[in-house]
């Protein structure tokens, strides 16, 4: 139990619909991390939020939308998604973003999302 | 530029076996820090280990070890007498100061221990 959890663990949507994807994290932390973990590919880091407020965004497109209404919660906001968006989306949190020490991130155990 | 190299894609072993996981970096930061996480088949990356770049001392916790070698640029881990329960992919991560602290990550080692 690492104190971040991502709900649901498993989702299966097409193309059309819209869904949100969960993280909550009780670990007191300021920051938090939306990465996505396709095949064969290095994890890749989509979306930062430090203290609420988007610090990054990796170009990823627009179908994807996170929000982060407090520290504790942060959602990814899913529409018209590609079969090509199907992976592992994993949600992480640190003590802080960028003070060394501080930032060790907690990863939640992740959402399985596949596009019909 | 911040790279990570794993050039282990899978690795299988039979248990007791020992086991190191190779893990090369590249950056031109003076301060930086690198980690390795696990990733057992249940999904979550479990943070292992944290050094920073001022502290080559090798570091031992139960069975597994970290080897730092700044001159060969590597941050190697070695379990010893390998059990069935590591079998997970194990990834190694660097960060930088000068990017902000980003966790840049290896595409990865594969494990997996037989009984």
């Amino acid at each position: 139990e690492t104190g971040v959890t991502q709900t649901p663990r498993h989702l299966v949507m097409g193309m059309t619909n819209k869904k949100s994807l969960k993280c909550e994290q009780h670990l007191g932390h300021n920051a938090m991390y939306w990465y996505k973990q396709s095949a064969k590919k290095p994890l890749e880091l989509m979306f930062v939020y430090s203290l609420e407020e988007r610090v990054e965004n990796n170009s990823v497109p627009s179908r994807f939308s996170p929000e982060c209404p407090n520290s504790s919660h942060l959602f990814l906001h899913l529409h018209t998604l590609q079969p090509e968006d199907s992976a592992l989306y994993l949600c992480a949190s640190s003590q802080e973003r960028t003070v060394p020490g501080k930032n060790i991130q907690y990863f939640g155990a992740g959402t399985r999302l596949s596009v019909l | 530029a911040q790279k990570v190299t794993q050039a282990q894609t899978e690795i299988s072993v039979v248990e007791k076996e020992d086991v190191t996981l190779d893990c090369v970096y590249e950056t031109r930061d003076t301060t930086y820090y690198l980690f390795w996480y696990k990733q057992p088949p249940s999904g979550e990356l479990v943070f292992l280990i944290r050094r920073n770049s001022f502290d080559e001392q090798n570091e031992i916790s139960g069975r597994y070890s970290w080897n730092f070698q700044k001159s060969t640029s590597s941050f190697n881990f070695t379990i010893t007498a390998s059990q069935v329960v590591d079998s997970a992919v194990y990834f190694c991560a660097l960060s930088e100061a000068s990017h902000g602290n980003k966790l840049v990550f290896g595409a990865g080692t594969i494990l997996r221990v037989k009984s």
